[in-house]
């Protein structure tokens, strides 16, 4: 069965500093990679997804992801991080050809002035 | 171009009763999806439509748990004899395929709570 394992379950940078959110996907192909934000009390937003094109994807609000292959990684990353930032981030995974999305646990990014 | 919507935003009801909550997906989006989200954790697929017909329930809980799409456009998730357990965010998304590739935009969700 697919899954995805997102390591931390908070994690907090400063202002200004790179973000760096870990995710691992367990799958025998590689599948189709998401990662959503939530915003508190809004519904889930799509940041960037992976569909076996480039191996490094460019989502919105500058954040961006690499599909790593040999690692079964598909961490988030911005370079520098807003206050506007602070949500909570899913890493999520959907099989080939496939339909249902399976979500990490999630990570909420806290964002310090 | 209004996005997914669910009614109620908020529910509260007593253990052992009936509830049901109401999806209206993007309009001419074949697929609608349910998923549930415990606190603390991630939203957890429930069923999923194409056009009229579940094509896969596989995260439906129990028999207490059913969902409907009879026109192929709202859907309706229904929950019998509810438990505390049953307390969560309910999400509905819908997306214009099923390809693994096609973007499900989610609704806000309802929240349940049974007392």
């Amino acid at each position: 069965a697919q899954s995805v394992t997102q390591l931390g379950s908070h994690v907090s940078v400063s202002e200004g500093a790179l973000v760096l959110l870990r995710c691992n996907y367990s799958s025998s192909v590689p599948p189709y990679l998401f990662w959503y934000v939530q915003y508190p009390n809004q519904g889930l937003q799509l940041l960037l997804k992976y569909t076996s094109a480039a191996t490094l994807v460019k989502g919105i609000n500058g954040f961006e992801a690499e599909f790593k292959k040999s690692e079964t990684s598909f961490h988030l990353t911005k370079p520098s991080a807003h206050m506007s930032d602070a949500a909570e981030y899913f890493c999520a995974v959907s099989p080939r050809g496939g339909d249902k999305i399976i979500f990490g646990k999630g990570t909420r990014l806290h964002i310090l002035p | 171009g209004a996005g997914v919507s669910q009614t109620p935003s908020n529910k509260v009801t007593e253990k052992g009763k009936y509830v049901e909550l109401r999806c209206d997906p993007i309009s001419g989006h074949t697929a609608l999806y349910w998923y549930r989200q415990s606190l603390g954790q991630g939203p957890e697929f429930l069923i999923y439509f194409q056009g009229t017909g579940a094509a896969d329930d596989s995260g439906l809980p129990n028999d207490r748990f059913f969902a409907v799409r009879p026109e192929g456009s709202v859907s309706t998730l229904k929950i019998q004899r509810t438990e505390r357990g049953d307390s969560a965010v309910y999400l509905c998304a819908s997306s214009a395929g099923t390809s693994g590739k096609d973007e499900q935009f989610f609704g806000p969700g309802t929240r349940l709570t049974v007392l």
